[in-house]
């Protein structure tokens, strides 16, 4: 059974700092893995994907690495901004019995301060 | 990529009454699915919504508490039946395009809270 983590839970800096955000799981035999954005009570808005044979994808300030081998993704934030404040969660998309199944991490709560 | 629209964004509903999510999506998809998201905690999967089927439901989640409506490739409903306050969540629903190496898109969520 695949399980996702995020370390750490919660993470407070100041504005400008550059940051990384972790994700880990337990079974490599993945499809993509795909970094979201959750503002408080909202869906998710989907920031980066990252196909299985792929180690990483930039959109903006935003940079995504897959280490499949290990188990992990890094999620690098660069020169952080107040509005980047938010929930940030991954999702592993992997397949059980035949069928495709998503698990989401616990998520990262972040927050900039200006 | 996909829009979806999800309505209501937020609801208080008494206790004993139902409450039903709709979501439509700008594009054919053949499965929906919808997520409950407890206060503080990660995303769990209701169930699958296929067009022209029943839906499939996770261990945990009944039909008679969660019924669900997929009348075509482009809408869906939820309902939260017989509610009570443990049923305060947010209900996301969400497609997954094969088109973009199954890449996941939510709509923007139902807030309930149930007094």
């Amino acid at each position: 059974k695949q399980e996702v983590t995020q370390i750490p839970a919660a993470l407070s800096v100041p504005e400008g700092e550059n940051l990384v955000l972790n994700c880990s799981f337990t079974d490599s035999a993945i499809y993509n893995l795909q970094w979201f954005r959750q503002d408080p009570g909202k869906g998710l808005t989907s920031l980066l994907l990252i196909q299985s044979s792929q180690r990483e994808q930039t959109s903006g300030r935003l940079n995504a690495s897959l280490d499949k081998s290990s188990g992990r993704s890094t999620l690098y934030i660069a020169a952080s901004q107040p509005g980047d404040s938010a929930t940030y969660l991954c999702a592993v998309t992997g397949y059980s019995g035949g069928y495709q199944k998503v698990t989401f991490g616990t998520g990262t709560k972040l927050q900039v301060i200006p | 990529s996909a829009v979806i629209s999800q309505k209501p964004s937020r609801d208080i509903c008494q206790r004993g009454t139902s409450l039903t999510i709709q979501c439509q999506v700008d594009s054919q998809v053949t499965m929906m699915f919808w997520y409950r998201q407890q206060p503080g905690q990660s995303l769990t999967l209701i169930a699958t919504a296929n067009q022209g089927s029943e839906a499939t439901y996770e261990s945990g989640f009944v039909i008679d508490k969660f019924p669900i409506s997929r009348p075509n490739l482009t809408f869906s409903t939820l309902t939260v039946s017989n509610m009570s306050p443990e049923d305060s969540s947010i209900y996301l629903c969400s497609v997954a395009l094969a088109g973009v190496n199954e890449k996941l898109f939510f709509g923007s969520g139902t807030q309930l809270s149930v007094l």
